[in-house]
């Protein structure tokens, strides 16, 4: 039972021009996401996190938006730079749930042509 | 660079083994928490530690455990290895307790190939 989707296995983005991530989830239970991203042979780095009492939240040039209804999030980022080809996850877990297991989607590849 | 280290980086066992990963946390985190990510998938919770006591366990079966020690370290413990065991498993630490930033930070992660 996968909860936490990420429908695209992969994305190509020109330098420069907006790259959107998607993610959606089925668990209506979780109220707290984050964005990961991972390079070769390192772990995953925290990059932006949402609660799910907003619907938006910016870091630079990385911007998550929430839409509770669709139980839908998309990150942003504007504009791509070379440096940002990595694979990206999406994350959630339940705050009060006594414990902060996370929930990953299946990654994103993102690939950034210059 | 996130503080949190993993050795061994490789391991090659054989079915029917007994392995033990290990982790440092980030000093200071009082949680650590354990994760398989098999190919092409996302990290699966295995479980979680907060202060030397589990707090939670994912879909995975008793011959995955651990311990969490006073120093920050902790160990993942797997006996009877399956072919299926073979992955990345990675650990994560966090400082439970500060919702708004409730970060968890990763390893590079120890890569099992079970033969």
């Amino acid at each position: 039972d996968q909860q936490v989707k990420q429908n695209s296995p992969s994305l190509s983005v020109q330098e420069g021009r907006i790259s959107i991530l998607n993610c959606d989830y089925t668990n209506s239970m979780f109220d707290y996401f984050l964005w990961y991203k991972k390079y070769p042979a390192e772990g995953p780095t925290f990059l932006i996190s949402i609660s799910s009492i907003k619907d938006k939240n910016e870091d630079g040039r990385f911007t998550v938006f929430l839409n509770k209804s669709a139980k839908h999030l998309s990150l942003h980022i504007v504009p791509s730079q070379p440096g940002d080809s990595a694979v990206y996850f999406c994350a959630a877990f339940i705050s009060n749930f006594g414990n902060e297991k996370l929930t990953f989607g299946t990654g994103t590849r993102l690939t950034i042509i210059p | 660079e996130t503080g949190v280290t993993q050795s061994p980086t490789h391991l090659i066992k054989t079915r029917g083994q007994q392995v033990t990963l290990r982790c440092s946390s980030q000093s200071g985190h009082n949680t650590v928490s354990w994760y398989q990510q098999a190919l092409g998938q996302g990290p699966q919770f295995i479980f979680q530690y907060y202060r030397e006591e589990e707090n939670g366990r994912g879909n995975f079966p008793p011959r995955f455990s651990g311990l969490q020690f006073p120093n920050y370290s902790s160990e993942l413990n797997v006996n009877a290895l399956e072919l299926d065991d073979s992955a990345l498993y990675l650990c994560a630490s966090s400082l439970s307790g500060q919702l708004a930033k409730n970060i968890q930070y990763f390893g590079a992660g120890t890569r099992l190939s079970v033969l």
